[in-house]
């Protein structure tokens, strides 16, 4: 059974700082791995997906990293910004389904 | 490009009756998808639909069931509502021969059970 884990579970952070998330997974069996963010109460909207056969991808100011062998991947979110304020959840997908660690709060100061 | 639209996005019910929630997949979308999530947690799988048929199902009881039509837009039943069924419910839409393609969802039921 595919566990996912995410570290740390919350974060605050002054603007302008950059953002590192960590997510880790037990079975490299992967197709991709998606980041996802989530605004309270609401669904979830993709930032980025990443093919198991790739080892990162980019969208602006976002980045993610993926190494299938140790099972980790990282979001980085550079020179964060109140809006960016979620919650940031990672996702592994294999043939049917996703997979979904319990998400990292972000909180962004003004 | 229309996403994929649930409906409805709240909903109150009592305990023991029975829900159905609906959702319509992103345009191109031939694939559904139904997850629950608690409140503070990650979504969990429900089941996946394609072809009309249910192709996985995760761990919830047969107290959940869906349907899907043939212009791929879904529905989810719960029968004999508990109180921990409540949560919101998301719909996934994605291509079947295309799974690392990735994944759209909905914006979600909130479904509340007193």
């Amino acid at each position: 059974k595919q566990e996912v884990t995410q570290i740390p579970a919350a974060l605050s952070v002054p603007e302008g700082e950059n953002l590192v998330l960590n997510c880790s997974f037990t079975d490299s069996a992967i197709y991709n791995l998606q980041w996802f963010r989530q605004d309270p109460g609401k669904g979830l909207t993709s930032l980025l997906l990443i093919q198991s056969s790739q080892r990162e991808q980019t969208s602006g100011r976002l980045n993610a990293s993926l190494d299938k062998s140790s099972g980790r991947s990282t979001l980085y979110i550079a020179a964060s910004q109140p809006g960016d304020s979620a919650t940031y959840l990672c996702a592994v997908g294999n043939d049917y389904k996703l997979s979904f660690g319990a998400g990292t709060t972000v909180t962004v100061r003004a | 490009d229309a996403g994929v639209t649930q409906s409805p996005t709240h909903l109150i019910k009592t305990r023991g009756q029975q829900v159905t929630l609906r959702c319509s997949p992103k345009s191109g979308h031939d694939t559904v998808s139904w997850y629950q999530q608690a409140l503070g947690q990650g979504p969990q799988f429900i089941f996946q639909y394609y072809e009309e048929e249910e192709r996985q199902r995760g761990n919830f009881p047969d107290r959940f069931s869906g349907h899907q039509f043939p212009n791929y837009s879904s529905e989810l039943n719960v029968n004999a509502l508990l109180l921990g069924d409540s949560a919101l419910y998301l719909c996934a839409s994605s291509l079947w021969y295309r799974n690392s393609y990735g994944y759209t969802f909905g914006s979600g039921t909130r479904l509340t059970v007193v």
